[in-house]
C-alpha cells in the first residue's frame, strides 16, 4: 500500500543527544518536505527535496539538517538536541510539477528533557 | 512570498449545523488551493481542492468556494458530525513545480453532538 511512514512516533532525549527522526515514502514521489508544527497548530516549513540530491531550508530557520540520498529515504537530523527543538515534526510528500496535494505521515512528536 | 490568512481560529457548532472556514491569500499568482483535516495524533490530510480555472466544488457534505477577483477561498460543511471535530488548514500555490504550499494557521473545529 502507497503509503508515508514517520518513526519513532515518540521519542522523548536528552539534551545534547544526537537524533534522527526517519520519513520514508512508497509513493515514488519527487518531493518531499519536513514541517515542524508548534502547539498552537501552525505548520512551520523548515526543510524540503525537489528530488535526490536536493534539499533546501524552508522558512522557519531550524538547527536540523536533512539528506536526500535516495527518492524514498528524507531523513531529518538534530547533532545536538535542545529542550527548544521540543515539538511535533511532520514528513510529507507530493509529485512533481504544479498543484499536487501533500501527503502527510503521523508525525514524531519529540520531547527534549 | 505568499501569505494565507485563516478566519476562524476556533469554530464551535452543534451536529447537523453547518460550518464554514475563510481563507484570504496575497498572491494573485496562486491557483491552486487544498484543504486539510487534522485528527488528534494524525498528520493532515488532503479533503479537498481546488483550481484557478473552477468557482466550486463539492464533495458530499464538503464544498470549496473561490473568489479570484478577491483572493480568497472558503471551506462548508454541512450536516456536521462530531467525526468533524478536527483542525482544518487552507493553504495555496503557484503554478510552478518549484513552489510549496502556503498553509493558513489552521481552525479548530468542534462540533457537539
Amino acid at each position: 500500500e502507497a503509503d508515508i511512514y514517520q518513526t519513532p512516533r515518540y521519542l522523548v532525549i536528552g539534551t545534547g543527544k544526537k537524533i534522527t527522526l526517519e520519513c520514508s515514502q512508497t509513493m515514488g514521489h519527487d518531493k518531499m518536505y519536513w514541517y515542524q508544527q508548534d502547539p498552537g497548530m501552525e505548520l512551520h516549513l523548515i526543510h524540503y527535496s525537489y528530488g535526490v540530491n536536493s534539499t533546501e531550508k524552508g522558512d522557519l530557520s531550524s538547527e536540523s539538517t536533512v539528506s536526500r540520498i535516495r527518492t524514498e529515504h528524507f531523513p531529518l537530523t538534530l547533532e545536538s538536541a535542545r529542550p527548544s527543538h521540543t515539538s511535533q515534526y511532520l514528513c510529507a510528500s507530493s509529485e512533481s510539477g504544479a498543484g499536487y496535494g501533500y501527503t502527510f505521515g503521523s508525525g514524531t512528536r519529540l520531547t527534549v528533557v | 512570498g505568499e501569505n494565507v490568512e485563516q478566519h476562524p481560529s476556533t469554530l464551535s457548532v452543534q451536529e447537523g449545523d453547518s460550518a464554514v472556514i475563510k481563507c484570504t491569500y496575497s498572491d494573485s499568482a496562486s491557483n491552486y488551493f487544498p484543504w486539510y483535516k487534522q485528527e488528534l495524533g494524525k498528520g493532515p490530510q488532503l479533503i479537498i481542492d481546488i483550481r484557478s480555472n473552477v468557482g466550486e466544488k463539492k464533495d458530499q457534505r464538503i464544498a470549496v468556494t473561490l473568489n479570484k477577483t478577491a483572493k480568497h477561498f472558503s471551506l462548508h460543511i454541512t450536516e456536521t458530525q462530531p467525526e468533524d471535530s478536527a483542525v482544518y488548514f487552507c493553504a495555496a500555490s503557484k503554478n510552478s513545480g518549484y513552489s510549496t504550499l502556503t498553509f493558513g494557521k489552521g481552525t479548530m473545529l468542534l462540533v457537539s453532538p
